[in-house]
Parts: C-alpha cells; sequence; structure tokens
C-alpha cells in the first residue's frame, strides 16, 4: 500500500483563491519532504525542499510567496499555491525519503487546474 | 550542476519486443539512480532503485545498470507488453536526498 499520501487528487478552483496541497508519510517519519511540479508532455522539476521545523528551501526560480510550504510535524507537509492563476495549473507531486532504506516515496500526485 | 537526459523521448514497438530505455546523467558522484513510471494522469511508480555501489537491479521482465564511470543507465524490458505502455523516468540522486530527473520516454507497446 501507499506510504506516502497526497490530499486532495484533483483541484478545480477559480483564479485568485488560495489552495492546500497535503503530503502525509503514513508509516514512518519524514524530516525533509520534497515538492515537485510537472507541466504536460514535461518531466518533474523539485520545486523545494520541506524540512521540518525550520524554513523550506526553495529552487531557484521558485517563488516562495507564492508557494508555501509548511512542514508542521514528523509526518506532514503542505504546499499552498497562493492567488492562484491559471498558469500555477499543473501536477504537483511530494515525496518522502525514508532514510532507513534509502528510498523516496511519493504521492500520488494532485492535478491542479486554475480557471 | 546535474543533468540527466533520456534518449529516445518516444518509442513505438510491436508486442513481445525486447528494448532498452537509456539514461546519461553529467555528474558521476551520484549516490542512487531509480527508475519510475508513469501513466498518464497519474503520480509514480517506482520500478527499481539502484545504489551507487551496485551495477544493476532485476525484478520480474525489467533489468537496470548502472555505470557511473560513464554516467549511463539502461532499463531493459523483456517480452514487452500492451501493459507496458506508459512513460518511464529515470531519476538520479544526489546528496541531500535531492531527485533529478530525465524527461521521461514515453513508451507504446502496440498489440
Amino acid at each position: 500500500g501507499a506510504v506516502v499520501s497526497q490530499h486532495p487528487s484533483r483541484v478545480i478552483c477559480k483564479s485568485g483563491t488560495s489552495v492546500k496541497i497535503e503530503c502525509r508519510s503514513l508509516d514512518f517519519q519524514a524530516t525533509t519532504m520534497f515538492w515537485y511540479r510537472q507541466f504536460p508532455k514535461q518531466s518533474l522539476m523539485l520545486m523545494a525542499t520541506s524540512n521540518e521545523g525550520s524554513k523550506a528551501t526553495y529552487e531557484q526560480g521558485v517563488e516562495k510567496d507564492k508557494f508555501l510550504i509548511n512542514h508542521a510535524s514528523l509526518t506532514l507537509s503542505t504546499l499552498t499555491v497562493t492567488s492562484a492563476h491559471p498558469e500555477d495549473s499543473s501536477f504537483y507531486i511530494c515525496s518522502a525519503p525514508r532514510v532507513a532504506k534509502n528510498i523516496q516515496y511519493f504521492g500520488a500526485g494532485t492535478r491542479l487546474s486554475v480557471l | 550542476k546535474q543533468e540527466v537526459t533520456q534518449i529516445p523521448a518516444a518509442l513505438s514497438v510491436p508486442e513481445g519486443e525486447n528494448l532498452v530505455l537509456n539514461c546519461s546523467f553529467t555528474d558521476s558522484a551520484i549516490y542512487n539512480l531509480q527508475w519510475f513510471r508513469q501513466d498518464p494522469g497519474k503520480g509514480l511508480t517506482s520500478l527499481l532503485l539502484i545504489q551507487s555501489s551496485q551495477r544493476e537491479q532485476t525484478s520480474g521482465r525489467l533489468n537496470a545498470s548502472l555505470d557511473k564511470s560513464s554516467g549511463r543507465s539502461t532499463l531493459y524490458i523483456a517480452a514487452s507488453q500492451p501493459g507496458d505502455s506508459a512513460t518511464y523516468l529515470c531519476a538520479a540522486y544526489n546528496q541531500g536526498g535531492k531527485l533529478i530527473f530525465g524527461q521521461g520516454t514515453e513508451l507504446s507497446v502496440k498489440p
């Protein structure tokens, strides 16, 4: 079964609204989680690294005020797309590394459509 | 800066063929390399993980190899089936656990 749960799987919202996406590690603790974005027919691009208890680290070109990340606990990270616009429409995927197994597990993804 | 490239971008084969998907990376100091499958509109399914000390991993009809010195990995699929149709992504782990993805190979297996 899934070891990383991502919710919601699909969001349709109006331009200007904010959308929150949750990523949970189900049976292990993750001090770090990763957020990726995937545009149609393109690969996954790392957006930011979510760190429990401290600020997220954003990749170059990713607006931290646009994409708010909160790693509230050892099993939960949230990504909030603030004031979403149509160009933010994309597939967002989170992952959590399981250090003991030296592997990353991915959520099922969230498809965001901004009208 | 690590860059991962996959060739070909798309591949169409008849059912039953054996095939090879290629992945190359620019920085040989990778931690691990992982192959994923992605069906249209879906998330990622991990296929094989090759640790930096390993040269290959096998799972069923899949075999992945890793050659760090040449910066290459291959995914071999034996006796392909229509159900294998999907996009295959390779990703290199850097220190810190960051995954750098290739662009993917879109595979179509025709019945």
